[in-house]
């Protein structure tokens, strides 16, 4: 079975600040990892994807994840937040052996202060 | 493309009614998912299909739920009877090939069941 773990349900940045949200995840076969980012009354967007390749994803609106399976982490990062990233982030996990399930975590509350 | 469209975007019921959310797919994805979102136990898969037919069922909390697709291009999650615990915002999601490519969610349906 697979799981991710978000640390921080809450984290507040000022603008212009570095932008940093945690998951790790668990899984017995070579993961498949997301961060989605769900704006209100929205639905949730993906934001980048890490499948194979490269460690080092780049998304939209200026966010990257570092995939490092020796600390089975995906942490989000963004160099200067921008008030517009105020939403809720999700990590999810999936694996890459065909499995079609995202299992997602419990979500983290990004709130931009000026 | 229009996305993955879900109606109704808001829906108020009295407990014990019967509830049909109903979502589009964007066309050619082959597989399509149900989740429900609460503040409680976040985001939870109930069901999903792959070519219209029912993979995973094990997320539906009750038989009072149950899903359809009788075509690649409409699904509906019903519930009959309605309870106040319902009372979530349900998101449809669809991919291609998958999880490895990503989910795309529709923008939801806030059920209230009063």
């Amino acid at each position: 079975a697979q799981s991710v773990t978000q640390l921080g349900s809450h984290v507040s940045v000022s603008e212009g600040a570095l932008v940093l949200l945690r998951c790790n995840y668990s899984s017995s076969v070579p993961p498949y990892l997301f961060w989605y980012v769900q704006y209100p009354n929205q639905g949730l967007q993906l934001l980048l994807k890490y499948t194979t390749g490269a460690t080092l994803v780049k998304g939209i609106n200026g966010f990257e994840a570092e995939f490092k399976k020796s600390e089975t982490s995906f942490h989000l990062t963004k160099p200067s937040a921008h008030m517009s990233d105020a939403a809720e982030y999700f990590c999810a996990v999936s694996d890459s052996g065909g499995g079609n399930k995202l299992t997602f975590g419990t979500g983290t509350q990004l709130k931009v202060e000026l | 493309d229009a996305g993955v469209i879900q109606s109704p975007r808001h829906e108020v019921t009295e407990m014990g009614q019967e509830v049909t959310l109903r979502c589009k797919p964007i066309s050619g994805h082959d597989y399509l998912f149900w989740y429900r979102q609460t503040m409680m136990r976040g985001l939870e898969l109930l069901i999903y299909f792959n070519n219209n037919v029912p993979i995973d069922d094990s997320g539906m909390p009750e038989d009072r739920f149950s899903a359809k697709m009788p075509n690649a291009s409409f699904s509906t999650l019903k519930i009959q009877p309605s309870e106040p615990r319902d009372s979530a915002v349900y998101f449809c999601a669809s991919s291609s090939r998958g999880a490895g490519i990503g989910y795309t969610f529709g923008s939801g349906t806030r059920l209230t069941v009063v």
